[in-house]
């Protein structure tokens, strides 16, 4: 089964880090780009960066430039979101999504929570 | 690009047909995509290239457009189907999001 699982979420002060994690199964991983995608409670939904299957080429939100760093490990099948200087807005619930180029965002996790409060 | 829906919530009923339009501020060609979202759950693919549905998604959901103007229908509303809805423009980075339609039970 094609899956994402994401972790990794929690309870962090403003000013404080985070890594998130995506775990891979059922495909080759390595095969594709990824992108994170956020949702503040009760809001729409928000890309916040992209990565190539090689990590050759990365994207960021203008909001998270300069805080925020995706990686990927393909030996480990795994992404990863490095969050630091955490805002209130940063809130949201964080979901990994696969890239289907100039298609579509095809398969996504189940998504997890990140609080920044105090 | 930014993309705006409309509209941004409609109530109706089951056997309905919903039409929800997406407009993207310049063309960007068929790279267009639909999603459903229900309350606690990840967005679900529908429709990518504008008018293919994904595999597995029911033939009553539809879409059409090109270019800046976009519409996802669905041709009789069943139960399931009341949830959010989101048009994304996959033509370049970022890739943004329209602000959701939300389909409620009338």
């Amino acid at each position: 089964e094609v899956q994402l699982v994401e972790s990794g979420g929690g309870l962090v002060q403003p000013g404080g880090s985070l890594r998130l994690s995506c775990a891979a199964s059922g495909f080759t991983f390595s095969s594709y780009s990824m992108n994170w995608v956020r949702q503040a409670p009760g809001k729409g939904l928000e890309w916040v960066s992209y990565i190539s299957s090689s990590s050759s080429t990365i994207y960021y939100a203008d909001s998270v430039k300069g805080r925020f760093t995706i990686s990927r490990d393909n030996a480990k099948n795994s992404l990863y979101l490095q969050m630091n200087s955490l805002r209130d807005e940063d809130t949201a619930v964080y979901y990994c999504a696969r890239d289907l180029r100039r298609a579509a965002f095809d398969i996504w996790g189940q998504g997890t929570m990140v609080t920044v409060s105090s | 690009i930014q993309l705006t829906q409309s509209p941004s919530s409609l109530s109706a009923s089951v056997g309905d047909r919903v039409t929800i339009t997406c407009r993207a501020s310049q063309g960007i060609s068929s790279y267009l995509a639909w999603y459903q979202q229900k309350p606690g759950k990840a967005p679900k693919l529908l429709i990518y290239a504008a008018s293919t549905l994904q595999s597995g998604v029911p033939s009553r959901f539809s879409g059409s457009g090109s270019g800046t103007d976009f519409t996802l229908t669905i041709s009789s509303l069943q139960p399931e189907d009341f949830a959010t809805y989101y048009c994304q423009q996959l033509n370049s980075y970022p890739k943004t999001f329209g602000q959701g339609t939300k389909v409620e039970i009338k």
